[in-house]
């Protein structure tokens, strides 16, 4: 029953680091999506993937790459880590058919001083 | 670009009070989902509404989507403990992509 995993679970980084988030679901899903969540703000859009191959921005793609590595997993990638990617990340998987639940992870808090 | 906004922000209540919040847009949404996120978790789906007037129970949170299908709303009777959490509401925005409105922090002291 692992859902969707997310790893790292917390991360500290430097300003100009680069890291990959990592997201891989279970549930054999064709849609997954990376979102942001700030104080405030709800969960904001980064980058999404219809089906495995294909990659589109959200509502907040700069600064951001993904990978749709294969059915199973979605990584997010910062090349060159700023303040304001400070934020909590979750990754969802969405199955095929109308007004299906997003099934999250349980988040990746990242820090970047 | 498409909007949904969620009032109050914050919401701090006795347990046993009841309390109503709000999602509202100026678009009109095919359908409208209600998702409630404890700390350290991903939002869990709670109930999707469809129909314009649609009203949905979930033991004692009652769901209703507004006629012109642009606005809904959450009422929860006898608020508990453990109704404790973020509140987010969400919309479609294109065939695979979704909104989310700006979270209503409900908090019920016991």
């Amino acid at each position: 029953n692992a859902g969707v995993t997310q790893t790292p679970k917390f991360q500290v980084l430097k300003t100009g680091q680069s890291m990959t988030l990592q997201c891989a679901q279970d549930m054999n899903h064709n849609s997954m999506y990376w979102y942001r969540q700030d104080p405030g703000m709800g969960l904001r859009l980064i980058y999404y993937s219809a089906s495995e191959g294909t990659t589109d921005k959200g509502e907040v793609p700069n600064g951001y790459n993904v990978s749709r590595l294969n059915k199973r997993e979605f990584s997010l990638r910062l090349e060159s880590a700023a303040p304001s990617q400070t934020s909590v990340y979750f990754c969802a998987s969405l199955r095929d058919g109308g007004n299906q639940p997003q099934h999250f992870g349980d988040g990746t808090r990242l820090s970047i001083l | 670009t498409q909007l949904l906004e969620q009032s109050p922000q914050f919401l701090s209540i006795q347990e046993g009070e009841n309390l109503t919040v709000y999602c509202n847009s100026s678009s009109v949404f095919s359908s409208l989902q209600w998702y409630r996120q404890e700390p350290g978790e991903g939002p869990v789906l709670l109930v999707t509404v469809v129909t314009g007037g649609e009203v949905k129970k979930l033991k004692r949170l009652t769901f209703q989507f507004g006629d012109a299908r642009k606005d809904s709303s959450l009422h929860i009777t006898a608020a508990q403990p453990g109704d404790t959490g973020l509140y987010l509401c969400a919309a479609h925005s294109g065939t695979y992509k979704y909104i989310f409105g700006t979270g209503t922090r409900l908090k019920v002291l016991a």
